[in-house]
Order: C-alpha cells, then sequence, then structure tokens
C-alpha cells in the first residue's frame, strides 16, 4: 500500500512565477490537507480540502490555492512566488474517523 | 487552539530513557494530546496520542497528569535512529486530528 506521495521532490522557481505541487493521499483516504515548513520552523497549516472542497484554511495569501480531484489527488498552487515562499511542502492525508495523519515526503521549493 | 511549549533540544545517548515533557496550560476539555516525530526532509509521523492517564504502544508511552497541564513522551531505550525532532500538538479535533498546529519541537540527538 502506498503511503502519501508528493511530486515533484525538489523545485527551483523564479521570483514572480507560479508552482503547482502535487499530492496523492494514502489508498482510501479521502482528505488531503497542505502545510508549509519553513527552514529550522514546524509545518505550518495552509489548507484542507475534502470532498474536492476547500474546508479550512490556515493564515496564508490568496496567492495560495488549492484543488481536490475526485480521486482524492491534490494540487497546490502559488501564484507570484516570493523569496520568503522558500521551504518544504508537506501534504498529509487522513481519514474523519482516523486518530492519525499521514505525511507525505514533501517538495522542496527554492524561489530565486 | 492550546499553546504548548517544550524544550528546544535534548541530548541522550544509546540505551538511555529519554523523557520529554509539554507544558500546555490552556488546554481545554475536549483537547487531545499528539506527539508527532520527523526526521531531516522527510514529513512528520504520528507516534501517539492521547486524553489523560497513560497511553503505550510499540514505539512510546505518554503520560498525562490529571490536571491535564502538560505531558510527557516517553522513548525507552533510545537508539541512533531516533534522533529526530519531536513535536507536541493540542487540539480538540480528537479522532480525525486534521488540522494540525505545530510549534518548532524538540530537537533530540541521541549520541553513541
Amino acid at each position: 500500500d502506498a503511503g502519501v506521495t508528493q511530486s515533484p521532490t525538489h523545485l527551483i522557481k523564479t521570483r514572480g512565477q507560479q508552482v503547482t505541487l502535487r499530492c496523492s493521499p494514502k489508498s482510501g483516504h479521502d482528505t488531503v490537507s497542505w502545510y508549509q515548513q519553513a527552514l529550522g520552523q514546524g509545518p505550518q497549516f495552509i489548507f484542507q480540502y475534502y470532498e474536492e472542497e476547500e474546508r479550512q484554511r490556515g493564515n496564508f495569501p490568496d496567492r495560495f490555492s488549492g484543488h481536490q480531484f475526485p480521486n482524492y489527488s491534490s494540487e497546490l498552487n502559488v501564484n507570484a512566488l516570493l523569496l520568503g515562499d522558500s521551504a518544504l511542502y508537506l501534504c498529509a492525508s487522513s481519514l474523519e474517523e482516523n486518530t492519525e495523519a499521514f505525511f507525505g515526503q514533501g517538495t522542496r521549493l527554492t524561489v530565486v | 487552539l492550546a499553546k504548548t511549549t517544550q524544550p528546544i533540544s535534548m541530548d541522550s545517548y544509546e540505551g538511555q530513557e529519554v523523557n520529554i515533557t509539554c507544558s500546555h496550560n490552556n488546554i481545554a476539555t475536549n483537547d487531545y494530546i499528539t506527539w508527532y516525530q520527523q526526521f531531516p526532509s522527510q514529513g512528520p509521523r504520528f507516534i501517539i496520542q492521547g486524553y489523560k492517564t497513560k497511553v503505550t504502544n510499540e514505539v512510546a508511552s505518554l503520560f498525562i497528569p490529571a490536571d491535564r497541564k502538560s505531558s510527557t513522551l516517553s522513548l525507552p531505550r533510545v537508539s541512533l535512529s531516533d534522533t529526530a525532532v519531536y513535536y507536541c500538538l493540542v487540539g480538540d479535533d480528537g479522532p480525525g486530528f486534521q488540522k494540525l498546529v505545530f510549534g518548532t519541537g524538540t530537537r533530540l540527538l541521541v549520541s553513541p
């Protein structure tokens, strides 16, 4: 059973560009959450998708948007990239009735 | 969501028991306490969750006193591979704990 998979693993973008990150949840999981983790910090919640809709959102600007597909996979889009967007982006999947969230390995985004 | 306070770092040696204490003075009645482990360049991994008293699994034990204002994660006989960052989280999502609020965590270094 594959766990949470994210692609790509590493990415370098130029300031002002747009980026799309992808996540496939653990088999059977219907909820996907995205987190941003800056170097030396804990992960910060961006938003969560359930039944193809954004259910919760953290304190992130509208430049951060997402989507969930019928197969529960998800994308995170970031527009007008800033240097400060450089971070490890983590995807986590879960089931409402389960205790734990399963994280992927993350996508390391570097904005230059 | 209740704020948590943990030591920034801890050092130990192989074979020793490690106890990491987390303070959460403002924990609410519905809040659960959850611990995650994170290795460099990987996503966090669920370790254990509890509400009160003691919880034990194959990896760790979680001790929660009656007032629930603190909790202690106990790792028996640590090995070098337990070197990681450990996060204490408190929230009221309970089972299906989905919006996770991470602090800066405790960086545990296990030496030979």
